[in-house]
């Protein structure tokens, strides 16, 4: 079955420094999604993305964080200058068009920001 | 914004019995989730209800779409190790447009656990 990819697992960097978080999508998919869910936490949503723009990002998803489709088939979230406060999990998900249609989650990046 | 409130936050089962969660919110959503959260995983999609009233099953697990559009319960039968982990309930609410796309809302999750 096919499923969406994340890398890296788990990521350590220093507070300050710029992270860049991969996904891959699963392949017919066009709608594309970052979460994140600190420990112990609800999953919370961050950005959605369409038709190579910004369809809606929530309050978390301030100027540091950035999305990017690079390619037709990664997906990326980046964040510029990482703060403690970025230490989560995040999760990338793909959902399809038409009705009916829900996201599939990969396995997310753990990130520690030391 | 929307807050979904989920219950309860943990439960303990023991092999064999029947398990059930809800989860209930403010506002109305025309989609209910129920995603499973295995540790160091990403959610996996259990169930997915998209019409007030539905009722749909997958293998042991039951979930329904409250006719209010502002309630969903998971139920699981007959439950066996395998079922621990932590259960979210998600909504989503309709785009104008696009039918797909629009975020989901998470519950705070119920952590289902075994029975010492």
């Amino acid at each position: 079955e096919p499923e969406v990819t994340q890398t890296p697992s788990h990521q350590v960097t220093q507070m300050g420094q710029e992270v860049i978080l991969r996904c891959v999508p699963i392949s017919n998919h066009l709608y594309f999604y970052w979460y994140r869910q600190i420990l112990g936490q609800k999953v919370e949503f961050l950005v959605s993305f369409y038709n190579n723009e910004i369809s809606e990002k929530s309050e978390i998803f301030d100027d540091q964080f950035s999305v990017e489709r690079p390619d037709g088939s990664n997906f990326t979230l980046k964040i510029r200058s990482t703060k403690l406060e970025d230490s989560a999990m995040y999760f990338c998900a793909s959902s399809g068009t038409g009705l009916n249609q829900p996201q599939h989650f990969g396995d997310g990046t753990r990130l520690s920001i030391l | 914004g929307q807050q979904l409130n989920q219950s309860p936050q943990s439960m303990f089962i023991q092999e064999g019995e029947d398990v059930s969660m809800n989860c209930t919110s403010s506002s109305i959503f025309n989609t209910w989730l129920w995603y499973k959260q295995d540790p160091g995983e990403g959610p996996v999609l259990l169930i997915a209800l998209y019409k007030a009233g539905e009722l749909t099953s997958n293998g042991r697990l039951t979930a329904q779409f409250g006719i209010t559009r502002k309630d969903s319960f998971l139920n699981i039968s007959a439950s066996i190790p395998s079922d621990v982990g932590i259960y979210f309930c998600a909504g989503q609410l309709p785009l104008p447009i696009k039918a797909a796309g629009n975020k989901l809302t998470f519950g705070g999750g119920t952590r289902v656990l075994v029975k010492p």
